[in-house]
């Protein structure tokens, strides 16, 4: 089945310093990849959409120069956390389309991001 | 804007019970609905998808129905087991968005 491959599961950083998070689809294409986050006991939400060779487009609430997104190539988006603070820390997930829109969405495993 | 409300937020229910699990969505231009399963500190696993021009579909225990005329989703699961404790997600695809709602936390008690 169609696997996404995210890194680093796991992320510690001081205050002021950034974070990049990839995320990959190891075999399959994917045009389109979307990035969440998520607090602790509460649901996903959605950051921005990512469309390969195109900015991305984020949600209102979500500042566009601190989450910086790059969908590069069909199988590579990363997210970079700049300047991160520790209320950036969440756990962020990424996920990719396999085909058109009506195609399942596949996620990766998730990045747990600790600023300190 | 389209809101995705689950219903109920959490569930406890004793070992080989049969369960629903319930979703309803404000906008009806949807162009699928996806149930997920998250464990906690992973991340999601995709369950099921439905297609806006069907009505349910199945794997192994998990049914889900879609009315999209009606903005509701069900999951049912049958026989549940304790392995299936988890946080279940529903989320809706309509203009290259993707909404989610709050989740369920299951949890099976042998």
């Amino acid at each position: 089945g169609a696997v996404v491959s995210q890194h680093p599961s796991r992320v510690i950083c001081k205050s002021g310093t950034s974070v990049k998070i990839e995320c990959r689809s190891l075999d399959f294409q994917a045009t389109t990849m979307f990035w969440y986050r998520q607090f602790p006991k509460q649901s996903l939400m959605l950051m921005a959409t990512s469309n390969e060779g195109s900015k991305a487009t984020y949600e209102q609430g979500v500042e566009k120069d601190k989450f910086l997104i790059n969908h590069a190539s069909l199988t590579l988006s990363t997210l970079t956390v700049t300047s991160a603070h520790p209320e950036d820390s969440s756990f962020y997930i990424c996920s990719a389309m396999t085909g058109g829109i009506n195609s399942p969405l596949h996620f990766g495993n998730g990045t747990r991001l600790t600023v300190t | 804007k389209q809101e995705v409300t689950q219903i109920p937020a959490a569930l406890s229910v004793p070992e080989g019970e049969n369960l629903v699990l319930n979703c309803s969505f404000t906008d009806s231009a949807i162009y699928n609905l996806q149930w997920f399963r998250q464990d906690p500190g992973k991340g999601l696993t995709s369950l099921l998808l439905i297609q806006s021009s069907q009505r349910e579909q199945t794997s192994g225990r998990l049914n889900a129905s879609l009315d999209k005329s009606s903005g509701r989703s069900t999951l049912y699961i049958a026989a549940s087991q304790p392995g299936d404790s988890a946080t279940y997600l529903c989320a809706v695809l309509g203009g290259n968005m993707l909404t989610f709602g709050g989740g369920t936390r299951l949890m099976v008690k042998p």
